[in-house]
């Protein structure tokens, strides 16, 4: 089965610097990857995604980088907040058969000291 | 955020008891998904539910149960559960197309559950 290994696993930035996070995915039929952002006692929530025909996509201060042939993929957060600082989750999915197999990295927690 | 509901969202049992999760989604999809969350644990893929049919079970203990009645509901019934079960317990949905392409889930608030 897919394997998505993400790190890392902690990461304090200064506010106004640049956040990278880092996965890979085992399964090349993997087709789809998002980011989810989960703030303390809250749901997980979408921020960016990019599919396997795109190689980034960028949404102001958030940016996503995809690579297939290395099977990675990347999370930049460039001028970084206070309100940045929440725990944030990669995926690795694929449409099998009509229906989607997800695997999910294990987190990042992400601080942001002001 | 009122798209994919959840109750109750906390709830204590214990190990003798039965309860069920609840889980509405409002978005019109067609695929729904429990998850469990741990700490220090990635995002652990419990149930999907296509078209009301079950696709996926990973491996979950029978003491998890999942009914899915129809396309906007999932239930996650809870019996005789252990401590280690104490963990918040995620609905998502999304919408799922034969053409193969992958679609975003979206979560509800989830449930924490304490088993005693």
């Amino acid at each position: 089965g897919e394997n998505v290994e993400q790190h890392p696993s902690t990461l304090s930035v200064q506010e106004g610097d640049s956040a990278v996070i880092k996965c890979t995915y085992s399964d090349s039929a993997s087709n789809y990857f998002p980011w989810y952002k989960q703030e303390l006692g809250k749901r997980p929530q979408l921020i960016i995604d990019i599919r396997s025909n795109v190689g980034e996509k960028k949404d102001q201060r958030i940016a996503v980088t995809l690579n297939k042939t290395a099977k990675h993929f990347s999370l930049h957060i460039t001028e970084t907040q206070p309100e940045d600082s929440a725990v944030y989750f990669c995926a690795a999915i694929r449409n099998s058969g009509g229906y989607q197999k997800v695997t999910f990295g294990i987190g990042t927690k992400l601080q942001v000291i002001p | 955020e009122t798209g994919v509901t959840q109750t109750p969202r906390h709830l204590v049992m214990g190990m003798t008891n039965k309860k069920s999760l609840k889980c509405e989604q409002h978005l019109g999809h067609n695929a729904m998904y429990w998850y469990k969350q741990s700490a220090k644990k990635p995002l652990e893929l419990m149930f999907v539910y296509n078209f009301k049919e079950q696709t996926e079970n990973n491996s979950v203990p029978s003491r998890f149960s999942p009914e899915c009645p129809n396309s906007s509901h999932l239930f996650l019934h809870l019996h005789t559960l252990q401590p280690e079960d104490s963990a918040l317990y995620l609905c998502a949905s999304s919408q799922v197309s034969g053409a193969g392409v992958a679609e975003t889930q979206y979560f509800g608030p989830g449930t924490r559950l304490l088993v005693l």
